[in-house]
């Protein structure tokens, strides 16, 4: 089974400081560990994975996450938050020894991040 | 590049009502998901598609029925819509390839119930 978690459901942050969504996630092998941002009335995007290889990962908008195996985590970070980086957050795990081909991910429930100027 | 384009985008409908939400992908995709989102519950998947012609169920699929006629086309029907069925609805495709391609999603359908 797999499954992942983000344990805060917002996360308040003035501009210019650093950033921090966290997700801990569970799996029998090893994970494919994505994050993606939803703005309002929009659908997700992608924002960043972790495969395998290094354990810092970088993504779009100045975003990277840290992947941690022996913490089973994986936060999400930007040094420097922007009012514009106010959206919902969703972490996803996949195992990759999982049965069958269909790539399903599971989602953590979203973690809203508000940055005030 | 339009990328997932979902239709309607808003819709009301009576409780014992039937609807057909479209999805369409220009990106040549093979894999094809529709999920839900509730608040606080993050996305759920209700089916999925690994190829044209071929549908399977995922984690909620009670009401919804799916056809995947075309590669670039995934519909999810409502036979009878209840007012459980609330929600809003995203549909997502990616390459398949080894698991690790990340999806890409329609800006959603909001649908209630009344």
């Amino acid at each position: 089974a797999q499954s992942v978690a983000q344990p805060e459901d917002q996360v308040n942050v003035a501009e210019g400081n650093p950033l921090t969504v966290k997700c801990t996630y569970s799996v029998s092998g090893n994970p494919y560990l994505f994050w993606y941002v939803q703005y309002p009335n929009r659908g997700l995007q992608f924002l960043l994975k972790y495969i395998t290889g290094d354990n810092l990962v970088k993504g779009s908008y100045g975003f990277e996450a840290e992947f941690n195996k022996s913490q089973t985590s994986f936060h999400l970070k930007k040094p420097s938050a922007l009012v514009s980086d106010s959206a919902l957050y969703f972490c996803a795990v996949r195992d990759i020894l999982l049965r069958g081909n269909d790539y399903k991910l599971s989602f953590g429930a979203g973690t809203t991040v508000t940055v005030r100027a | 590049n339009a990328g997932v384009t979902q239709t309607p985008k808003f819709r009301v409908l009576k409780t014992g009502q039937s609807m057909t939400l479209l999805c369409a992908q220009d990106m040549n995709h093979e894999y094809m998901y529709w999920y839900r989102q509730d608040p606080g519950m993050g996305l759920r998947l209700i089916h999925y598609s690994v190829g044209e012609g071929t549908t399977a169920k995922g984690e909620v699929p009670d009401g919804y029925n799916v056809s995947r006629l075309k590669k670039q086309n995934f519909l999810l029907g409502l036979e009878s819509a209840a007012p459980s069925q609330t929600s809003v609805y995203f549909c997502a495709s990616s390459y398949a390839q080894t698991g690790n391609q990340p999806q890409h999603f329609g800006d959603g359908t909001r649908l209630s119930i009344l």
